[in-house]
């Protein structure tokens, strides 16, 4: 089994649309969590942290839960500009992050 | 300013050789990270570094040596370079381990 595991899609939805995205991993000491975005031919980028407590950053909602080890990455009113590979992060150890394989994301007009 | 910058940013090289690739970050990070991205685009960690100290070092032929002059930089040399090294690595930087790392734009490797 993974360490993290992501539906790899690819996730194709109109714009406007709410699309959802599950990570698992399987380490119960894991730490901290992140969903990072990256575009085509592009670096990663930090898209948000996920905190135990949920949050969210406008059209953007991350929720962990901990008791079930995964995490969640919501998107809601879909742009075309959302179209990109989501990336689950999590680490378990200081200094060791380890990558889910990424989740596509096709936003059509 | 770029934050994480790594050099140069194609390399195209013969089987058999050496290359280096360099990575300095300005953002007075501890940790810095040495990752590669291979056709299939699946992300792996190769090193970590913090504060110079090798803290993590994963299953990587030791053709690849990363050395860390000081905490700002973190080169990667590779010697005789194979067909399977062509691959994208990107460099990154994070405060501490375990928090937000902060990526240079890649170096793409291909190897003929």
């Amino acid at each position: 089994r993974k360490e993290v595991e992501q539906d790899p899609g690819p996730f194709n939805v109109p714009e406007g649309a709410t699309v959802a995205f599950n990570c698992t991993y399987s380490n119960s000491a894991s730490q901290s969590f992140f969903w990072y975005r990256q575009d085509c031919r592009k670096e990663p980028k930090l898209l948000m942290s996920v905190y135990s407590s949920g949050n969210e950053d406008g059209r953007f909602t991350a929720q962990l839960n901990r008791a079930s080890q995964y995490i969640s990455l919501l998107i809601r009113d879909s742009k075309l500009s959302d179209s990109a590979t989501y990336l689950c992060v999590v680490n378990h150890n200081a200094g060791k992050s380890t990558f889910g394989d990424g989740t596509t994301l096709t936003v059509k007009p | 300013d770029t934050a994480v910058s790594q050099t140069p940013k194609y390399l195209v090289t013969q089987m058999g050789n050496d290359k280096s690739i360099k990575c300095e970050q300005n953002l007075g990070h501890d940790t810095m990270y040495w990752y590669k991205q291979d056709s299939k685009k699946f992300l792996k960690i190769m090193f970590s570094y913090n504060n110079k100290e090798l803290i993590i070092n994963e299953t990587v032929p030791n053709r690849f040596s990363p050395k860390s002059p000081d905490k700002a930089h973190l080169n990667l040399h590779i010697n005789s370079l194979e067909l399977g090294d062509s691959a994208v690595y990107f460099c990154a930087s994070s405060m501490t381990g375990g928090t937000e790392a902060f990526f240079g734009q890649g170096t793409r490797l291909t190897v003929v």
